[in-house]
């Protein structure tokens, strides 16, 4: 049984389009993440959100905006796609506790923006 | 930016051979992660050393934390050819965000 899942795995779109990424988790975790991975493999957070909060990364435009439907569920919908936005976007959660905790990631959704 | 950088960013060795991957932040930390992430997949949690930790052992794997230098090192003893990946490191600070390192590319050549 997979733990995070998230899905598409590949996305390839033109420029102007609104898509969305599903993800869900079947750990009972209370945080989920978005991870933005380049093609240098860098890898930077976009937002973070548990049932009391959302994090946003200041850097982050708001054309993406995450959609938490409930605790197991954080979808990424983005509006008027850019070429810039061509990434694997990673989806992740944690269980939140004192001082600790690992993140678990999904497999990854590649998008292409032409 | 509260990104670590790692050093190297590519590594090659030899099966058998040390890998040694270095990790250096810039704000404190509640504690610090390793992750490994193969070609075309998700991140893994690999290992974690709290603040107040120096050293930590798992298996092959060493991780060294020195708080003041706000630095940290992987070490893969006996390297395999499985073991050709990414490697990253993570700061965890209050809030629970984790801010990744730049990576390191392992290859384990047979």
């Amino acid at each position: 049984d997979t733990a995070v899942s998230q899905t598409p795995k590949y996305l390839v779109t033109q420029m102007g389009n609104d898509k969305s990424i599903k993800c869900e988790q079947n750990l009972g975790h209370d945080t989920m993440y978005w991870y933005k991975q380049d093609s240098k493999k860098f890898l930077k957070i976009m937002f973070s959100y548990n049932n009391k909060e959302l994090i946003i990364n200041e850097t982050v435009p708001n054309r993406f905006s995450p959609k938490s439907p409930d605790k197991a569920h954080l979808n990424l919908h983005i509006n008027s796609l850019e070429l810039g936005d061509s990434a694997v976007y990673f989806c992740a959660s944690s269980q939140v506790t004192l001082g600790t905790g690992e993140l678990f990631f999904g497999e990854g959704s590649r998008l292409t923006v032409l | 930016s509260q990104q670590g950088e790692e050093d190297p960013q590519a590594l090659s060795i030899q099966e058998g051979e040390n890998a040694t991957m270095n990790c250096s932040y810039k704000t404190s930390i509640n504690n610090l992660q390793w992750y490994r992430q193969n070609s075309g997949r998700g991140l893994v949690h690999l290992i974690l050393i709290r603040s107040n930790e120096r050293e930590k052992h798992s298996g092959r794997l060493r991780v060294t934390l020195d708080t003041s230098k706000k630095s940290s090192s992987l070490l893969i003893t006996a390297s395999r050819a499985a073991d050709t990946a990414s490697y990253f490191c993570a700061t965890v600070s209050t809030g629970n965000q984790f801010y990744f390192g730049t990576g390191t590319s392992l290859t384990v050549i047979p």
